[in-house]
C-alpha cells in the first residue's frame, strides 16, 4: 500500500534563508511523486512531480526536489525563502499498479516565513 | 491556460439534505477525481471516473455519495443526505492522459461544505 510522511508539521524560516520540508514515502511498485502547495483559501497548485525520469526535480518559484529510492525519500527544497512562500504543502504519492491513479497525501506541512 | 472550476464556492446546508456540487474539468482530460479535506486533516480520495463510470471508490465513499458526468462538460458529486460529518472542502481534478500515474492531476479551487 502506498503512504507518505512528512516528518515535520510546522517548518519556521527567515526571509531568505533555506526551505527544507521532509518526505518519506512508502510505494510498492514504480511512485510518481509530487510536491503541491495551498495557500490560505486557495486550491492545490502544482509545484513539481518526479516520474523516473531526472531524480533532481525543479518545479515552479525556485523550488526543487530529489529523489532518493535507496531512502525513500523525496524532500522539498528551496535555496531563499520569500514571505510569499507561506503555505501549506502536501507530498503526494500516485502508484503506476494503482489502476485509478489516485493520488496519496501525506498530512501536509505549514511553512511559516518571518520576516 | 485551462483550469478546473467548482461551483459553488461555499455551501451551507441543513443536516438530512441533499447537496450536489459542480465541477468543469479541463476539456481534453479523462479521468476525474474527487477529494475532500477536513478541516485540519489530510487530503483524502473519494473516486474517480473513466469512461463514464467509477474505476474506484474509497472507503468514505458510501451508499450517500454519487458522481455524475451528466452532459460532456460538468462532473458532479452529490451527497443524498448530508451528515455533520461531511463538512469539508471538497477539491475535484481532472487528468489528461490514461494509462500512467505521471500524468498530472489539476484541482479546482474547491467547494466549502458545512452542514448544520
Amino acid at each position: 500500500a502506498q503512504s507518505v510522511t512528512q516528518l515535520d508539521s510546522h517548518v519556521s524560516v527567515s526571509e531568505g534563508t533555506p526551505v527544507l520540508l521532509r518526505c518519506n514515502y512508502s510505494s510498492s511498485y514504480s511512485p510518481s511523486l509530487f510536491w503541491y502547495v495551498q495557500h490560505p483559501n486557495k486550491g492545490l497548485q502544482l509545484l513539481l512531480k518526479y516520474t523516473s525520469a531526472a531524480t533532481l526535480v525543479k518545479g515552479i518559484n525556485g523550488f526543487e526536489a530529489e529523489f532518493k529510492k535507496s531512502e525513500t525519500s523525496f524532500h522539498l527544497t528551496k535555496p531563499s525563502a520569500h514571505m510569499s512562500d507561506a503555505a501549506e504543502y502536501f507530498c503526494v504519492v500516485s502508484d503506476q499498479v494503482d489502476s485509478s491513479y489516485k493520488l496519496i497525501f501525506g498530512s501536509g506541512t505549514r511553512l511559516l516565513v518571518r520576516p | 491556460e485551462p483550469e478546473v472550476t467548482q461551483t459553488p464556492s461555499h455551501q451551507v446546508t441543513q443536516m438530512g439534505q441533499e447537496v450536489i456540487l459542480r465541477c468543469v474539468p479541463i476539456s481534453n482530460h479523462l479521468y476525474f477525481y474527487w477529494y475532500r479535506q477536513i478541516l485540519g486533516q489530510k487530503v483524502e480520495f473519494l473516486v474517480s471516473f473513466y469512461n463514464n463510470e467509477i474505476s474506484e471508490k474509497s472507503e468514505i465513499f458510501d451508499d450517500q455519495f454519487s458522481v455524475e458526468r451528466p452532459d460532456g462538460s460538468n462532473f458532479t458529486l452529490k451527497i443524498r443526505s448530508t451528515k455533520l460529518e461531511d463538512s469539508a472542502m471538497y477539491f475535484c481534478a481532472s487528468k489528461r492522459l490514461t494509462g500512467t500515474s505521471k500524468e498530472t492531476q489539476y484541482f479546482g479551487p474547491g467547494t466549502r461544505l458545512l452542514v448544520l
